[in-house]
């Protein structure tokens, strides 16, 4: 089972609201990422994390807040956004072989969060 | 840094042709590459991946693609074209060190319509 599930897959905030999307995957991986899709656009790496611990931040504003509760989980906590923040945020996952030879990890992505600030 | 960079942002193919999407890579050490496919309104897809172990790489859904070191490439072919293929193909690369082999850069993306 290869799946990295997310919800909400829709969110519509206002700019001084607070808001979270979630991202959960059993795969038994141990590094998490957050990526931001504008439309027609590739994605673009926001955060890395591994083995629960926050190791990339691709300098993304602080309205934007990292969590990893444990290894199954990540969330994306949003706070007085733009509206040129809105995109899709994308999570994904993959085996994180610290130490051992790298062999091409395959990074495994979700359906997505269609993110509108108003 | 490694880079992808795909040629032709647009390709259009009629259905049951040949289909060849470009990817030229830039590293200064063996890469790691995959290629993507992304549907309307979905997220990525892994279509196939390159990893040293053979330089002819076959995927998902009919598509293989070929390494080439002599000139940097890693197109993205499939035989014949589905009107199902329809879709954004992205060429992606990760690094080799410990740290940017966890992440993905990924090439502006090719649109492929397939034409009835």
């Amino acid at each position: 089972d290869t799946e990295v599930t997310q919800t909400p897959k829709h969110l519509v905030m206002g700019m001084t609201n607070k808001k979270s999307l979630k991202c959960e995957q059993h795969m038994g991986h141990r590094a998490m990422y957050w990526y931001k899709q504008k439309a027609k656009k590739p994605p673009e790496l926001m955060f890395v994390y591994s083995y629960e611990k926050l190791s990339i931040n691709e300098s993304v504003p602080s309205r934007f807040s990292p969590e990893c509760p444990n290894s199954s989980l990540l969330n994306l906590h949003l706070h007085a956004l733009q509206p040129e923040d809105s995109a899709l945020y994308l999570c994904a996952s993959s085996q994180d072989l610290m130490g051992a030879q790298f062999s091409g990890n395959t990074i495994y992505f979700g359906e997505g969060s269609w993110l509108t600030v108003v | 840094a490694q880079s992808v960079t795909q040629l032709g942002s647009h390709v259009s193919v009629s259905e049951g042709a040949l289909v060849l999407l470009r990817c030229n890579y830039s590293s200064s050490v063996p890469p790691y590459l995959f290629w993507y496919v992304q549907y309307p309104n979905q997220g990525l897809q892994l279509l196939l991946k390159y990893t040293s172990a053979a330089t002819l790489v076959k995927g998902i859904n009919g598509f293989e693609a070929e390494f080439k070191k002599s000139e940097t490439s890693f197109h993205l072919t499939k035989p014949s074209a589905h009107m199902s293929d329809a879709a954004e193909y992205f060429c992606a690369v990760s690094g080799s060190s410990r740290i940017d082999r966890r992440a993905l850069t990924f090439g502006s993306g090719t649109r492929l319509q397939v034409q009835p």
